[in-house]
């Protein structure tokens, strides 16, 4: 299967701390993608990063793509109020479509 | 440029009814995918379409379901007879193509079986 699992289940971090969440899948891929939604709305493409790629930087995310293990890894640095939503990974590869795994919900707190 | 529109936002229906979701993609996209996500739950695939084409339905149930992208007007999920267990949010994604990876997804179709 090409779905992803992301880890923990659920977070929660105080504003200003850093989140880090965790995604492993299983087959060989060509990029794998990072989405967030926030309650009761549809999900919102963050970040892509290609097989070929080791870490990518967007803003105060951070992805990393490890494909010997098979897993990657988004950091939220200096998190805040807003990045409260449930955060899925999304690897991609030769499966014609997108699957999603349960999704990490992160909470952040004032 | 308009995102991916989905219609009706909420949707009621009581049981044996049909409730039909539609989706309009972005301008210039030809792929669009079909999810389904229970509460607190993660998007479960239902059907992957592109213009006339059913490219992968393998998540659909194998009755009372469909779907359909004709080559003009919206895509199209339908379900028949309608039971409590189909209440839930339905998402739509579109991509411009297969390869490009990033899916646009609309705002949902939340429909509750009474």
């Amino acid at each position: 299967s090409q779905q992803g699992e992301e880890d923990p289940q659920a977070l929660s971090i105080q504003e200003g701390e850093n989140a880090t969440m965790n995604c492993s899948y299983k087959t060989s891929i060509n990029n794998l993608q990072w989405y967030r939604q926030n309650s009761g709305r549809g999900l919102v493409h963050l970040i892509l990063i290609r097989s070929n790629e080791r870490e990518k930087h967007s803003g105060r995310l951070r992805v990393t793509l490890d494909t010997s293990k098979k897993s990657s890894s988004l950091l939220i640095t200096a998190s805040r109020a807003a990045d409260t939503a449930s955060y899925f990974c999304g690897p991609t590869g030769t499966a014609s479509k997108l699957t999603f795994g349960t999704g990490t919900r992160l909470q952040v707190t004032l | 440029n308009a995102g991916v529109m989905q219609n009706p936002r909420h949707l009621v229906r009581r049981r044996g009814q049909e409730a039909r979701l539609r989706c309009s993609p972005m301008k210039g996209h030809s792929h669009v995918y079909w999810y389904r996500q229970l509460p607190e739950e993660g998007l479960k695939f239902m059907v992957y379409l592109q213009k006339e084409n059913i490219i992968d339905e393998s998540g659909m149930p194998k009755e009372r379901f469909s779907a359909e992208f004709p080559k003009e007007g919206p895509s199209i999920l339908r379900i028949q007879q309608v039971v409590r267990g189909d209440s839930a949010a339905y998402f739509c994604a579109s991509s411009r193509s297969r390869d490009t990876g990033e899916l646009f997804f609309g705002e949902g179709s939340r429909l509750t079986v009474l």
